[in-house]
C-alpha cells in the first residue's frame, strides 16, 4: 500500500477551468511534494510543502496541506492544454530520503 | 543546465540479455535515485546513492539488479538475464539532499523493452 495516494484516477475539464487534485496519506510526515509528469518525461516538482506550512503557491497553483486529516490538494486555476499529465504527490517515509509515489492522477485539458 | 541526463532512452533486449542504463546526475547533486514505471505497479523506488555511497536498495529485486555510482558524474542500473516481466520506464533522478528528502530531478528516463 501507497504512503500517499491521489483520491481520483482521472479528471478532465476545459480550458480556462479550475481543478483540484486531492491526496490522502497514512502517517506524520515532514513534507509532502507534488509533482507533474508529462508523456514521455519524468515527474517535475510543482510545490514542496513542510508539515508546519498550510499552503503554498506556485503561479496558477496552490497546494494546501492538512496534517489533522493527513490529506493535501493541488488546486490548479485558468488551466490551459498543457497542463495535461499526470499529477502526483509523494512523500519520504519516516527516517528516510527516497520518495514514495501515489498512483497519479491524469489530468486532461481539453480546447 | 542540461538536467538528468539519462542514456539509451530506448533499449531493446532479448530475454536473457544483460541491459545497463547510464544517469548523469546534475553537477553539483548529491544524491541520485532510481526509479522503475509500469503501468501496473506506478512509480517504484528502487535504490539511491548519497555522496556516491549506496544507502538504500530497498526496491531492488534481489536478484539479476544492481547499481552503480563509480564517481559523482554517473550512475548505472544493471539488469542481468533480463526477463520480460523487467520491461519498464527506468527514472533516474538527483537532488541536492544537503538535509533531507527535498527536490528530486528526474531524467526523461529509459525505456527498456524485453522481447
Amino acid at each position: 500500500s501507497q504512503l500517499a495516494e491521489e483520491n481520483s484516477w482521472a479528471l478532465s475539464v476545459h480550458e480556462g477551468e479550475s481543478v483540484t487534485v486531492n491526496c490522502s496519506y497514512k502517517t506524520s510526515i515532514t513534507a509532502l511534494q507534488w509533482y507533474r509528469q508529462k508523456s514521455g518525461k519524468g515527474p517535475a516538482q510543482l510545490i514542496l510543502i513542510r508539515s508546519n506550512e498550510r499552503e503554498k503557491r506556485n503561479g496558477r497553483l496552490r497546494a494546501t496541506l492538512d496534517t489533522s486529516s493527513q490529506s493535501s490538494s493541488l488546486s490548479i486555476t485558468a488551466t490551459r492544454c498543457e497542463d495535461t499529465a499526470v499529477y502526483f504527490c509523494a512523500t519520504p517515509p519516516s527516517g528516510s530520503w527516497q520518495l514514495i509515489f501515489g498512483s497519479g492522477t491524469q489530468l486532461t485539458v481539453m480546447p | 543546465n542540461a538536467g538528468v541526463i539519462q542514456t539509451p532512452r530506448h533499449k531493446v533486449t532479448g530475454k536473457g540479455q544483460e541491459a545497463t542504463l547510464w544517469c548523469e546526475p546534475i553537477s553539483g547533486h548529491s544524491a541520485v535515485f532510481w526509479y522503475r514505471q509500469t503501468i501496473v505497479q506506478g512509480l517504484e523506488f528502487l535504490t539511491y546513492f548519497r555522496n556516491q555511497a549506496p544507502i538504500d536498495d530497498s526496491g531492488m529485486p534481489k536478484e539479476r539488479f544492481s547499481a552503480q555510482m563509480p564517481n559523482q558524474s554517473h550512475s548505472t542500473l544493471k539488469i542481468q538475464s533480463t526477463q520480460p516481466q523487467d520491461s519498464a520506464v527506468y527514472l533516474c533522478a538527483s537532488s541536492l539532499a544537503p538535509q533531507g528528502p527535498e527536490t528530486l530531478y528526474f531524467g526523461s528516463g529509459t525505456r527498456l523493452t524485453v522481447l
